[in-house]
């Protein structure tokens, strides 16, 4: 079983601060790392597919970047707005048999006070 | 273009019975996924396919049986309900794990056992 972590568990920010969570995977048997970011009540939404260690990947005021050498991830969201609010996954797929799967973090959940 | 289909979104079973949860998609992808999701617990594989004829155990397949006989269909039938099978359901589908945008989900099943 692959270990995928994910900090912090939640967080708490102001209306216009700028945050950022940890995703930690496995640095052995690297194949894809995503986010997906999940509002309450609905289904997970794709956000990135990253494939190369130093990737930086942007959709408007959220960004990820990525060390497979080291296993971690980041999610960065500039100037948080009410509507970020979500729960906030990253899942790893290893290479091998298990490139065909996706193994979740538990997330990080994003609130965003007005 | 609808994406990933999930019927039911919700269902009561009483222990012992059986049920069929149906999953659709339309967008031609080879890769398809169940995931149960419990609190605290974050996503976790039951089965998944990597195309039609072809199925394989995740990492909690006990007491679920999956098949796929078309590319657009991978229903998830549970034969002996159970009260640890409670729990919010979601089929997935994807291209492959580095390639595309990543995984599309469906609306989920909130399933209770009692």
């Amino acid at each position: 079983i692959l270990n995928v972590e994910q900090s912090p568990q939640s967080l708490h920010v102001q209306e216009g601060d700028s945050t950022n969570f940890t995703c930690s995977f496995p640095s052995s048997n690297f194949y894809a790392l995503h986010w997906y970011r999940w509002e309450t009540a609905k289904s997970p939404e794709a956000l990135f597919v990253m494939t190369l260690n130093g990737d930086e990947k942007k959709k408007g005021r959220i960004s990820a970047t990525l060390n497979t050498k080291e296993g971690y991830s980041y999610l960065y969201i500039k100037g948080s707005q009410p509507e970020d609010s979500a729960t906030y996954l990253c899942a790893f797929a290893s290479s091998g048999a298990g490139s065909y799967q996706l193994t979740f973090g538990k997330g990080t959940k994003l609130s965003v006070i007005p | 273009n609808a994406g990933v289909t999930q019927t039911p979104k919700f269902r009561i079973l009483k222990i012992g019975q059986s049920m069929t949860l149906q999953c659709t998609q339309d967008m031609n992808h080879n890769y398809m996924y169940w995931y149960r999701q419990d609190p605290g617990m974050g996503l976790k594989l039951i089965y998944y396919s990597v195309g039609a004829g072809i199925t394989d155990k995740g990492e909690v397949p006990n007491g679920y049986n999956v098949s796929r006989s078309t590319t657009e269909d991978f229903p998830l039938r549970l034969e002996l309900a159970a009260p640890s099978q409670t729990s919010v359901y979601f089929c997935a589908s994807s291209p492959r794990t580095r390639e595309g945008n990543g995984y599309t989900f469906g609306s989920g099943t909130r399933l209770t056992v009692v």
